[in-house]
Formats: C-alpha cells, sequence, structure tokens
C-alpha cells in the first residue's frame, strides 16, 4: 500500500467550473501537508502549505486538511485554462526531511 | 531573485555512460534534497545533503548512484554506468530550514536524462 494515494485522473472540467482535488493517507505520522501544481515539462511549483487540521484559503485556492480521516483536499472556484496543470499532494513528518508525494492528478480546464 | 537552478535541462547518454546533474540552490538555502520522476508516478525522495554532509540517503539506489553538496559550488548527482531504467525526470529542491513552516521545498525545473 502506498503511504500517499491519489486519484490519476485525467479530469476534465470547464472553465468556471469548481474543481475538487484529493489525498488519502496511511501514515499519521504526517504533519505537513503541501500542493504542488506541475505544468508539463517544469518542476512543480509550491501552491499551498498547511500544518493543521482545517481549512486554508489563498485567493481561488481552499486546502483542506481533516487528520482525523486522514485525508486532504484542495478546491479551485472559477477555474481558468491557465489551471491545466498536474496538481501533486505532499506531506512530510514532523523533524523529517523528505516529502512523500501522491502520483498527481491531470486536470485540463476547457475554455 | 533567482530559484532553484538545474542544469543541463535535458541530458542523453548511452549504456554504461556517466550522468551528472548539477543543481544551485536557492541563494541562502543550505538544504538540498533530490527526487526523481517516472513517467507516470510521483516523485520519490532519493537523498537530502547540507553543505558538506549526507543526511538521509535512504531514497537513493545503493549502486551506481552518488550526490555531494560541496562547501563551494552546486549539488552534483552523479549515475555511473547508466542504464535505461535510469531515464526519469531528476528534480532538485532546496529548503530555508529543516523543520517547521520555513521547511518549505522549492524545485527546480529538473532535469530530463534518456538513457540510450
Amino acid at each position: 500500500q502506498k503511504e500517499v494515494e491519489q486519484d490519476p485522473g485525467p479530469l476534465s472540467v470547464p472553465e468556471g467550473a469548481i474543481v475538487s482535488l484529493n489525498c488519502t493517507y496511511s501514515n499519521s505520522a504526517f504533519q505537513y501537508f503541501m500542493w504542488y501544481r506541475q505544468y508539463s515539462r517544469k518542476g512543480p511549483e509550491l501552491l499551498m502549505y498547511t500544518y493543521s487540521s482545517g481549512n486554508k484559503e489563498d485567493g481561488r485556492f481552499t486546502a483542506q486538511v481533516d487528520k482525523s480521516s486522514k485525508y486532504i483536499s484542495l478546491f479551485i472556484r472559477d477555474s481558468q485554462p491557465s489551471d491545466s496543470a498536474t496538481y501533486l499532494c505532499a506531506m512530510s513528518k514532523s523533524g523529517a526531511n523528505n516529502l512523500f508525494f501522491g502520483t498527481g492528478t491531470r486536470l485540463t480546464v476547457i475554455p | 531573485n533567482a530559484g532553484v537552478m538545474q542544469n543541463p535541462r535535458h541530458l542523453v547518454r548511452r549504456r554504461g555512460q556517466e550522468a551528472r546533474l548539477r543543481c544551485s540552490p536557492v541563494k541562502g538555502h543550505s538544504h538540498v534534497y533530490w527526487y526523481r520522476q517516472l513517467p507516470e508516478e510521483g516523485l520519490k525522495f532519493m537523498v537530502y545533503l547540507q553543505k558538506e554532509n549526507i543526511i538521509d540517503e535512504s531514497g537513493m539506489p545503493k549502486e551506481r548512484f552518488s550526490a555531494e553538496f560541496p562547501k563551494e559550488g552546486p549539488s552534483i548527482l552523479r549515475i555511473q554506468q547508466v542504464v535505461r531504467g535510469d531515464s526519469a525526470a531528476y528534480f532538485c529542491a532546496s529548503s530555508l530550514t529543516l523543520t517547521g513552516p520555513q521547511n518549505i521545498q522549492y524545485f527546480g525545473a529538473g532535469t530530463r536524462l534518456s538513457v540510450l
């Protein structure tokens, strides 16, 4: 069993839709949670960083963490074609150095 | 304000040759990480280094792979006697600190290694 599970998609939505991306994890030692966006042939770019259960909002993006269910989500409001990319969830353990990534969900926003 | 710089962006090697991948971290960052991304897979941790020290190489294959982060100059990931299975995108990341909210890892654009 992978420590971090993420539906690879692909996911296609019309412009303006609300997008929901999710990851589950099995290790309760994970304390820090991140969402990265990766455009084709580019490096991952950090979108959101959280370290507690609850919601964190930044513009059109909302990250949600539910540690009791070992479940994290990223919501994108008013999705734009420029949001078309692969979205990677990542997490790390307290005091540890390496990130554990999901496989990524490929999102296409259709104009 | 340069981010993480990796070079080369693309590297082609024949089986049995050596591959050297370079990474310059964000200015002021002393923690460097290497990850490998195989097609249709997520990034997998390989090694974590601080200046002149390998701290965690638990994700590094036992043979042919090595990494360094000298006092001066970029971090180097070295793959000896490359095989076709080494073909992947290799990403370097750096962070300001090890723990807490400032342990945010910033990634470079990657080096895409193709082994013929």
